[in-house]
């Protein structure tokens, strides 16, 4: 296992359209974030899976932002009709024990 | 005003000093990480702590959960320690993941 891996590492959209990001945590690590990072801020928290349940999500999180974790493995975070306040740095992590290990980010631009 | 805070913004250093970053916060907390991101987005978790103090290699974190306040200490720096630190808490009674994060301390460690 080689870690937390996001894809894509980048994404280029209009505005308007969809997108959908991918995170692959570490195998048994039954914790995953999301989080969103602007330019020149820190990451703020998006929301929160223990296994295949999302337990906790942020007010960030507007009715266009939808995240699953189907199989309690895997896990998707969709942008509908994008806007270009939405271009950033959207970080996975994984988590057992409480210690984080984060992917290495996909960066989205809305133009 | 933040509910962390760091100081300072910017640092830069000559190779070989010792270097202090400090974190303020002004909630009651679990746990506190410090973490590293270089350019590019991808962050490593450096050190996780509740209490007390903790060492690895040139890098060490103090917390005074009395005061509110962490440091993070790196001793003989060097041009690869360039990177913003990132400090992060857990605020007591929220999961693992969701962190309120400071914007950062960019170091920039001159040879």
């Amino acid at each position: 296992d080689t870690g937390v891996s996001q894809d894509p590492r980048h994404k280029i959209t209009k505005r308007g359209q969809n997108v959908t990001f991918r995170c692959d945590p570490i195998s048994e690590h039954n914790r995953l974030y999301w989080y969103r990072q602007t330019l020149g801020q820190g990451p703020e928290f998006l929301t929160y899976f223990q296994n295949e349940a999302q337990l906790e999500k942020s007010r960030l999180l507007s009715d266009r932002f939808s995240a699953e974790r189907p199989k309690g493995s895997f896990s998707t975070l969709e942008i509908q009709r994008t806007e270009q306040g939405d271009s950033a740095m959207y970080l996975c992590a994984s988590s057992l024990d409480g210690s984080l290990t984060f992917g290495s980010g996909t960066r989205l631009t809305v133009v | 005003k933040n509910e962390v805070e760091q100081s300072p913004q910017n640092l830069t250093a000559q190779e070989g000093e010792f270097i202090t970053i400090n974190c303020s916060y002004s909630v009651g907390i679990s746990a506190l990480h410090w973490l590293q991101q270089h350019p590019g987005g991808g962050i490593v978790s450096l050190f996780m702590l509740s209490s007390g103090k903790k060492k690895h290699g040139r890098l060490i974190a103090t917390i005074n959960i009395q005061e509110k306040h962490s440091s993070l200490h790196i001793t003989a720096s060097h041009p690869r320690d360039s990177a913003v630190y990132i400090c992060a808490v857990r605020v007591q009674g929220g999961s693992q993941g969701n962190l309120i994060f400071g914007k950062g301390t960019k170091l920039s460690v001159k040879p």
